[in-house]
């Protein structure tokens, strides 16, 4: 069956400081990934999905970016965090264009 | 565009009692609809998923939706509430070449003893 693992689960970052996020699907081949944020009362956000390797799309402009070095492995990252870069971010899955599976999410918080 | 709307931020129900949770979508052509369960601090779990036939759909924890086109509705549904289902809802809805999947800003629900 197939697992999706994010990690860290928890971060507290300074501002200014750099981020990275990972996000490694097992038990499949191809699939489409998907970073999401979360903030209290606004629901998700789509901040980036990938369709394969080295192919990101980005949905918000903003202080991150993306990367999929491999099939099955999802980063997200920044160079310099914001206090508004806190916040819940979800990586998700899916086999095509239909169900997405979630990660448990990691919390970042930015001091 | 596409777009979700749950008009009720946060529903509170009796344990025992019958529950609904209202969805109403836009989308320009065969949507796909989901509803997810998201209990504090954890990911996003599929409750249950409409594309095609049956417009009454079953998931699991007992829960239901009912997809109504003339309505543009997918509302969840259960007969009877469980203290655990105490959590978040989202609505979604995506479809056809669209690989995104656009969510409703959730309904916060709350089981009373």
């Amino acid at each position: 069956s197939q697992t999706i693992h994010q990690w860290p689960a928890t971060l507290v970052q300074p501002v200014g400081s750099p981020l990275s996020l990972e996000c490694t699907v097992e038990g499949t081949s191809n699939p489409n990934l998907y970073w999401y944020r979360q903030a209290a009362g606004r629901g998700l956000q789509l901040l980036f999905y990938s369709v394969g390797i080295g192919q990101i799309s980005s949905e918000v402009p903003q202080n991150l970016s993306a990367s999929r070095p491999q099939d099955r492995q999802f980063i997200l990252s920044s160079k310099k965090l914001l206090l508004s870069d806190s916040g819940f971010y979800l990586c998700a899955w899916s086999g095509g264009k239909e169900t997405q599976y979630f990660g448990p999410g990691t919390r970042l918080l930015v001091l | 565009a596409q777009s979700v709307t749950q008009p009720d931020i946060h529903i509170t129900v009796s344990e025992g009692a019958s529950l609904e949770l209202r969805c109403n979508y836009s989308y320009g052509a065969t949507p796909y609809l989901f509803w997810y369960v998201q209990s504090p601090g954890q990911g996003l779990q599929l409750l249950l998923k409409y594309f095609s036939g049956d417009t009454l759909v079953q998931g699991i924890k007992g829960f239901e939706a009912e997809f109504k086109r003339s309505q543009s509705s997918f509302n969840l549904r259960k007969p009877s509430v469980h203290w655990s289902d105490a959590a978040e809802y989202f609505c979604a809805v995506g479809g056809g070449s669209n690989y995104k999947l656009t969510f409703g800003k959730g309904t916060l629900l709350t089981v009373n003893p």
